[in-house]
């Protein structure tokens, strides 16, 4: 089946720094991804839609200064989180999908810890 | 806006028991209805899914039905294993949304004891 990566899978960084995650599709082309935020015993937030060439869709209340994505091809996304705070600490997962169609065709990376100190 | 609301684990059981894990849901309409499962270390997959009103979806002896009268997607499992061990996520795909977007429930870790 599709397989994404995340890489790193866990991050420990100081306040105020940056901070980059990567998320690739292996073996196809993702013409969308997406950026999802999970906190301790809580669902899945999506933060922000990301096309290849394109500006990403951010949800609402999701700064886009703050959690950078960039698209820059068919098979990586980056989310940046600029000068990173405690309360960024949490688990962020990507997903891919290779066409635009139906979300089933959503395939998820195995996701980034990040604790800020 | 929509919701996915799921039972809080974790749920422990002995291996070849019953599974449910409750999955209720907000929508507008007549969203699509999905359960994930996160093995350790590894991304979310998609176990089953149902489009529409009395659909079953059902992979790996893992069932759900969708049922709009009690905008329920219970899962069911006759006879769980240790390797069913994992956390599951009930989610929703509705018309009104853009794209692909999904709402997720919170997940529901599950512990499967030989």
């Amino acid at each position: 089946g599709a397989v994404v990566s995340q890489h790193p899978s866990r991050v420990i960084c100081k306040s105020g720094t940056s901070v980059k995650i990567e998320c690739r599709s292996l073996d196809f082309q993702a013409t969308t991804m997406f950026w999802y935020r999970q906190f301790p015993k809580q669902s899945l937030m999506l933060m922000a839609t990301s096309n290849e060439g394109s500006k990403a869709t951010y949800e609402q209340g999701v700064e886009k200064d703050k959690f950078l994505i960039n698209h820059a091809s068919l098979t990586l996304s980056t989310l940046t989180v600029t000068s990173a705070h405690p309360e960024d600490s949490s688990f962020y997962i990507c997903s891919a999908s290779p066409v635009v169609s139906g979300p089933e065709t959503q395939y998820f990376g195995p996701g980034t810890r990040l604790l800020v100190l | 806006g929509d919701s996915v609301t799921q039972m809080e684990g974790p749920v422990t059981l002995s291996e070849e028991a019953f599974l449910t894990i409750n999955c209720t849901y907000t929508a507008t309409g007549y969203p699509s209805l999905f359960w994930y499962v996160q093995y350790p270390g590894e991304g979310l997959q998609l176990l089953l899914k149902a489009t529409k009103a009395d659909d079953k979806g059902s992979n790996k002896g893992f069932e759900a039905t969708y049922r709009k009268e009690t905008t329920s997607f219970h899962l069911e499992k006759g006879s769980v294993q240790v390797s069913d061990s994992a956390v599951y996520f009930c989610a929703l795909s509705s018309p009104y949304n853009a794209g692909n977007m999904l709402t997720f429930g919170g997940g529901t870790r599950l512990m499967v004891k030989p």
